[in-house]
């Protein structure tokens, strides 16, 4: 079956540190990749996604991530957390679910924290 | 608008009420998705549109809920005799593209609490 597992329930960093959140998918082909943001009471904000080509994406707030075939993840960086950081991350794939249709699975979320 | 616009944003609703919550997609996007998405969870995927077609409802968890489109554009998520466990955000999404590739917008969500 398809998935997307994210092994870090909670993550807690200093401001200033570097941050490092994993995703791993699980799906017979190459699905495409999102990392979506989501601060409390609201929506999910993009963060950067990976179709294909260079496997180092750039995003928005300082935000990157590496997609890496022979390990099945496309984890997620910062060099340097700001406390404007801490919220809900949440990994996502998308590919066909038949039919015509295709959806976004999404991993159970890494909740950051960031200590001033 | 410029964004996926959801309404209400917020719902108290007793337990057996009928609801209906509203998605305005952004303007010209063909693909259409609702989630629910529990407390402390990651959204789970309900069901999918393409314009007006109702592709994929899989996601459905029982067949009080309902989910249309008729004319292609704004969409609404009909619960029937909500419970407790119907307690949930439900987000709305939307996508220029037909099939994966595209980037998929999110709205705010539908804060729904049935008590």
């Amino acid at each position: 079956a398809q998935s997307v597992t994210q092994p870090d329930i909670h993550i807690t960093v200093s401001e200033g540190a570097s941050l490092e959140l994993r995703c791993n998918y699980s799906y017979g082909a190459t699905p495409y990749l999102f990392w979506y943001v989501q601060s409390p009471g609201q929506g999910l904000q993009l963060l950067l996604k990976y179709f294909s080509g260079d496997t180092l994406v750039q995003g928005i707030k300082g935000f990157e991530a590496e997609f890496k075939r022979s390990q099945s993840s496309f984890n997620l960086r910062k060099p340097s957390v700001h406390w404007s950081d801490a919220a809900e991350y949440f990994c996502a794939a998308v590919a066909y679910s038949g039919a015509g249709s295709y959806q976004l699975t999404f991993g159970k979320g890494t909740k950051l924290s960031v200590i001033p | 608008g410029a964004g996926v616009s959801q309404s209400p944003r917020y719902k108290v609703a007793k337990r057996g009420q009928d609801v209906a919550l509203r998605c305005d997609p952004i303007s010209g996007h063909v693909s259409l998705f609702w989630y629910q998405q529990a407390l402390g969870q990651g959204p789970e995927f309900l069901t999918y549109f393409q314009n007006e077609a109702q592709l994929d409802k899989s996601g459905l968890p029982s067949d009080r809920f309902f989910a249309e489109r008729p004319e292609g554009s704004v969409s609404t998520l009909k619960i029937q005799r909500t419970q407790q466990e119907d307690s949930a955000v439900y987000l709305c999404a939307s996508s220029l593209a037909r099939a994966p590739g595209g980037t998929i917008y999110f709205g705010e969500g539908s804060w729904l609490t049935v008590v």
